[in-house]
């Protein structure tokens, strides 16, 4: 069965740190992977896609994730966190017999100053 | 790129009456629709699949007769909410072609 995972419900880290979210899928065939970011009562914005090509794919907002399909996983990362970047943070898969877009259960980032 | 609007952003109505959601794709005409509803800090669920002119496809547990999606053309799409219950009480957002989504509509049944 098409899923998605998202051990973290929440990541802490230092303004100016790196920041890792993690995301491990599970998908017949070849996964269609997103992420999307979501502030609060707003709606979901696309962040990144990987469809095909380059592991490693470049987002909005300096945002960056790596397609590791040894791993199964599409861990979201940025070189150096804003206080901005806090949000709630979803992995998508979208592939296999289904053929929806099936989420994550969101993890929160939180950047302190 | 791509913009999905949804109207209202917010509503409150009272117990038993029926409330409209609707969804449109301002630059771009989308084959497909799609209703999701999130519950505080949970992720979306997805309603139901609506394509333009045909009946929507709901997911297991969905009412379709207590939510009723009508997608009338390539640029709309709205979800009404029938004889709506606190229960009913959510976020609900819409996708345009999976990829470009609304900004959600915070729905809140007294």
């Amino acid at each position: 069965a098409q899923s998605v995972a998202q051990p973290e419900d929440q990541v802490n880290v230092a303004e100016g740190n790196p920041l890792t979210v993690k995301c491990t899928y599970s998908v017949s065939g070849n996964p269609y992977l997103f992420w999307y970011v979501q502030y609060p009562n707003r709606g979901l914005q696309f962040l990144l896609k990987y469809i095909t090509g380059d592991n490693l794919v470049k987002g909005s907002y300096g945002f960056e994730a790596e397609f590791n399909k040894s791993q199964t996983s599409f861990h979201l990362k940025k070189p150096s966190a804003l206080v901005s970047d806090s949000a709630l943070y979803f992995c998508a898969v979208y592939g296999g017999a289904t053929n929806k877009l099936i989420f994550g259960t969101g993890t929160l980032l939180a950047v302190q100053p | 790129g791509a913009v999905v609007s949804q109207h209202p952003s917010w509503v409150i109505c009272k117990s038993g009456t029926s409330v409209k959601i609707e969804c449109r794709s301002l630059d771009f005409q989308a084959t497909t629709m799609f209703w999701y509803r999130q519950f505080p800090k949970q992720s979306l669920m997805l309603m139901a699949t609506s394509n333009e002119g045909s009946k929507a496809t709901y997911e297991q547990g969905v009412e379709k007769d207590k939510f009723l999606i009508n997608h009338a053309s390539l640029t709309l799409s709205t979800l009404t909410v029938t004889s709506a219950h606190p229960e009913d009480s959510s976020f609900y957002i819409c996708s345009a072609d999976e990829q470009y989504f609304g900004p959600g509509t915070r729905l809140t049944v007294t």
